[in-house]
């Protein structure tokens, strides 16, 4: 069963534009939450994860999320969009009850930056 | 340093056929992961070393389906009489310690075609 849930598989942003992608995900006990990021033939690589340290955490190349416990969401955010953001972008969630250290990974945004 | 390498990085088999996936870690990582990932989905966990031992092999989809690590460093997936739903990419990920909030590095997959 997913335990992540992540809209709409393609986001078009203009670039320059605010980034938005949002990542639910189903525990009632607060999880490991994390962002990767794949860019074609390439392995995932970690944007920023969530620890139960600030709720607000930020990540490489200007990315960001915040941890909403009571919307049991974890949402992606990036002021600008830049042509380099252009990439499949993974909501995870792993520790228990998902598993020990295994992740469970959402279906992924493709996000496609228009000049 | 070197990533997470894997061989080879395509793969094609005719059904009934079995193939060996490697992968070779981080050196010194405790942790390694198998993931499946199919077209336009997230990467499903399929199974977990710390170091040589299995401790986790609860997302394997099939009896044809094996893993091992057996000096805790490189791993193979073996996978006996493909058949074609087993065509994905298969990724391999490790981390240095055996925390559920570690970050996995991946590499960069092996696609496997089965015909």
């Amino acid at each position: 069963a997913q335990s992540v849930t992540q809209l709409g598989s393609h986001v078009s942003v203009s670039e320059g534009a605010l980034v938005l992608l949002r990542c639910n995900y189903s525990s009632s006990v607060p999880p490991y939450l994390f962002w990767y990021v794949q860019y074609p033939n390439q392995g995932l690589q970690l944007l920023l994860k969530y620890t139960s340290a600030a709720t607000l955490v930020k990540g490489i190349n200007g990315f960001e999320a915040e941890f909403k416990k009571s919307e049991t969401s974890f949402h992606l955010t990036k002021p600008s969009a830049h042509m380099s953001d252009a990439a499949e972008y993974f909501c995870a969630v792993g520790g228990e009850p998902y598993g020990n250290n295994r992740l469970a990974f959402g279906k992924g945004n493709q996000v496609v930056v228009i000049p | 340093g070197a990533g997470v390498s894997q061989s080879p990085r395509y793969k094609v088999a005719k059904r009934g056929q079995d193939v060996a996936l490697r992968c070779d870690p981080i050196s010194g990582h405790v942790s390694l992961f198998w993931y499946q990932q199919a077209l336009g989905q997230g990467p499903e966990f399929l199974t977990y070393f710390q170091n040589e031992a299995q401790l986790d092999k609860s997302g394997l989809p099939s009896d044809r389906f094996f893993a091992e690590r057996p000096e805790g460093s490189v791993s193979t997936l073996k996978i006996q009489r493909t058949q074609q739903e087993d065509s994905a990419v298969y990724l391999c990920a490790s981390s240095p310690d055996e925390g559920a909030a570690d970050e996995q590095y991946f590499g960069p997959g092996t696609r496997l075609t089965v015909t």
